[in-house]
């Protein structure tokens, strides 16, 4: 099993739908987890960072951490085209401050 | 807050010759600075791992000989690229973890290297 797993899309949406982006991991990953947006030829922007269990909001964006079944997403609720991009799940290497990335899951929102 | 500067943003340069690349945190400070690289439609790989005043660490299978990295000040990292050659063509990207909260990265707009 890879150490963060996503699907790699692409996803696609309505616009002002809700998105769903889903990441797994391993347990060699430490449950930190980094929610990444990546737009073509650009560097990862953080969108929400989440420590423990359950939910956290941040405006239109929920990320939902799941450490029983070692499972993370990340919900865009009333989605736009501008949400269109690829998301990165980034976990924490357990024992590091390293990151290890999933392969990223491209998303687009259709006008 | 939390703003990552990379310079330069692009850079051509012709095989055999080095080719550095800066990463400054502008607003925070940064113990710890990292390094990674982004073929097309692949995710990150992390390469190395910068620590203010200490040697940095290399992950398995790049050769640190050849990605020279510099962690001079709390600010400022530098990665040189020396002997380029085509297969290093790549995009650089580097983060930043602020002193007071490690575990969040945040990331410089990378800088695109093209070795002809």
């Amino acid at each position: 099993q890879k150490e963060v797993e996503q699907n790699s899309g692409p996803l696609s949406v309505p616009e002002g739908a809700i998105a769903s982006l889903n990441c797994t991991y391993s347990d060699r990953v430490s449950q930190s987890f980094f929610w990444y947006r990546q737009y073509s030829g650009k560097s990862p922007e953080l969108i929400m960072s989440i420590y423990s269990n359950g939910d956290k909001e941040d405006g239109r964006f929920t990320a939902q951490l799941n450490k029983a079944s070692q499972y993370v997403s990340l919900l865009i609720r009333d989605s736009q085209p501008s949400d269109s991009a690829t998301y990165l799940c980034a976990g924490i290497i357990s024992g590091t401050y390293k990151y290890i990335f999933g392969t990223g899951t491209r998303l687009k929102v259709l006008a | 807050g939390a703003v990552v500067s990379q310079h330069p943003s692009w850079v051509i340069c012709k095989s055999g010759t080095s080719v550095k690349i800066e990463c400054r945190s502008l607003d925070f400070q940064a113990t710890t600075m990292f390094w990674y690289r982004q073929f097309p439609k692949q995710s990150l790989m992390l390469m190395a791992t910068s620590n203010e005043g200490s040697k940095a660490t290399y992950e398995q299978g790049v050769e640190k000989d050849k990605f020279l990295i510099n962690h001079a000040s709390l600010t400022l990292s530098t990665l040189t690229v020396t002997s380029a050659h085509p297969e290093d063509s790549s995009f650089y990207i580097c983060s930043a973890a602020p002193t007071s909260g490690p575990y969040e990265q945040y990331f410089g707009p990378g800088t695109r290297l093209t070795v002809t």
